[in-house]
């Protein structure tokens, strides 16, 4: 079973700039997250998806960053203009449940998106 | 926004030693899992833990459920330089809200 893809792997940008990120998780998995991961830090939860409809984004930064699911597959993470405090790798991860977590219940990661912004 | 704290932040060991590491917060989760993440790569779930009180154990590794389900703890018998790594805590909530802990850095040397 193939695992979840994300690209690019990393990403220089200079300050004001925009960035796209790409995510395609395991085939039939229902739920998307996007994950903020600050060097040496637990991941931020941005905003996840179930099927092609966001459940929570409350910690998304709305006024730069954007995200959407079309056809509750694929997942683009855009950010626009990039800041400084950006830098950070993005993490995609997917879990196959639509309902509640059970005992056997798993998130599956990407590799993540490193992104650098000077 | 709900908080998982876990204690310690880094953690530098030698091989062959006992290590306990917590994860802490004032709000209730469904259940609470545990994952280890290496440089370069996701997070990999080692364990998920859903009554109060539960004890799981994962060769050298204890995991420990808090009774109101609010505090989980990771122990680590006989630590070896392949437990090297980055310790996540993640509580889940709602409809399938997956929430990390600050993390816990260890660092097994030989």
């Amino acid at each position: 079973e193939a695992g979840v893809a994300q690209s690019p792997r990393y990403k220089i940008i200079e300050k004001r700039q925009s960035v796209a990120f790409w995510c395609n998780p395991i085939s039939g998995h229902a739920t998307l997250y996007w994950y903020q991961q600050i060097l040496g830090q637990g991941p931020k939860l941005l905003i996840q998806f179930q099927n092609n409809g966001v459940v929570d984004d409350s910690q998304l930064p709305k006024d730069r960053f954007s995200a959407e699911r079309l056809k509750g597959v694929d997942s683009t993470l855009k950010i626009q203009p990039a800041k400084l405090e950006d830098s950070a790798v993005y993490l995609c991860a997917s879990s196959p449940a639509g309902g509640p977590w059970t005992e056997n219940t798993e998130a599956f990661f990407g590799q993540g998106t490193r992104l650098t912004v000077v | 926004t709900q908080l998982l704290e876990q204690s310690p932040q880094f953690l530098s060991i030698q091989e062959g030693e006992n290590l306990t590491v917590y994860c802490n917060s004032s709000s209730v989760f469904s259940s609470l899992q545990w994952y280890r993440q290496e440089p370069g790569e996701g997070p990999v779930l080692l364990v998920t833990v859903v009554t109060g009180g539960e004890v799981k154990k994962l060769k050298r590794l204890t995991f420990q459920f808090g009774d109101a389900r609010k505090d989980s703890s990771l122990h680590i018998t006989a630590a070896q330089p392949g437990d090297t790594g980055l310790y996540l805590c993640a509580g889940l909530t709602g409809f399938q809200k997956l929430v990390f802990g600050t993390g816990t850095r260890l660092l097994v040397s030989p």
